[in-house]
């Protein structure tokens, strides 16, 4: 898996978009880029995933650049059941395994 | 619902007395992990299971234990607890390929005294 590097912290407005980066300079051509998040101390969540192409689901956009060395998710819409640890990965589960970093606490204040 | 159920979720034991983390899945998946999380060390995997009665060790499996003797079950055997394994315990599985994603249960907090 592809080492990644997120911004330790980052706050946002509610109701306003987060933006959070993921650096993943490493990537491979076959591994797909990850986000999941966690809430307080729940199980982990995935949230959405992508291979070179940007994604949308019902929870978040994923833009990842042309060279996919780097990413960005997207809430368009923060609220404050937003706030939690944001951990971008890549290489998917292959062999069952995931690879967290330190991920990114996210705050969404009123 | 696709679920991942672990029991229990809060567990305070003594030191030497074994202990059993049950973990169940609904999907037919293959792959099961068991993760722990400790404050600045983020998730580390203990141990993975790719089917049944096929596992293999992750980052940190000294102390644990683990089975799988059915698909839908992965339990985390602690033969003889330690307190340097007081954490919060993740069990996830998935499909297991690079286009799928895990799910996680709910998690165990497991306090060893």
């Amino acid at each position: 898996d592809a080492k990644t590097t997120q911004p330790p912290s980052m706050d946002c407005a509610e109701g306003r978009a987060a933006n959070l980066p993921c650096n993943h300079s490493t990537i491979s051509g076959n591994e797909y880029v990850y986000w999941y998040r966690q809430i307080h101390s729940q199980g982990p969540q995935y949230i959405i995933h992508g291979l070179k192409n940007n994604e949308t689901n019902e929870m978040a956009s994923l833009i990842i650049t042309e060279d996919r060395k780097s990413s960005t998710l997207i809430l368009p819409h923060a609220t404050l059941r937003d706030t939690a640890v944001y951990y971008c990965n890549s290489g998917g589960t292959s062999y069952g395994k995931l690879t967290f970093g330190q991920g990114t606490i996210l705050t969404v204040h009123p | 619902e696709a679920q991942v159920t672990q029991n229990p979720r809060y567990l305070i034991t003594v030191t030497g007395k074994k202990l059993t983390v049950t973990c169940s899945q609904n999907m037919n998946h293959e792959y099961m992990s068991w993760y722990r999380q400790d404050p600045g060390l983020g998730l580390r995997q203990i141990y993975y299971s790719m089917n049944v009665e096929v596992t293999d060790k992750g980052d940190v499996p000294e102390g644990y234990k683990v089975s799988r003797k059915e698909k839908r079950n992965f339990p985390l055997i602690l033969e003889s607890p330690s307190p340097n394994q007081t954490s919060l315990y993740f069990c996830a599985s998935s499909a297991g390929t690079a286009n799928t994603e895990a799910f996680f249960g709910q998690g165990t907090r497991l306090t060893v005294v």
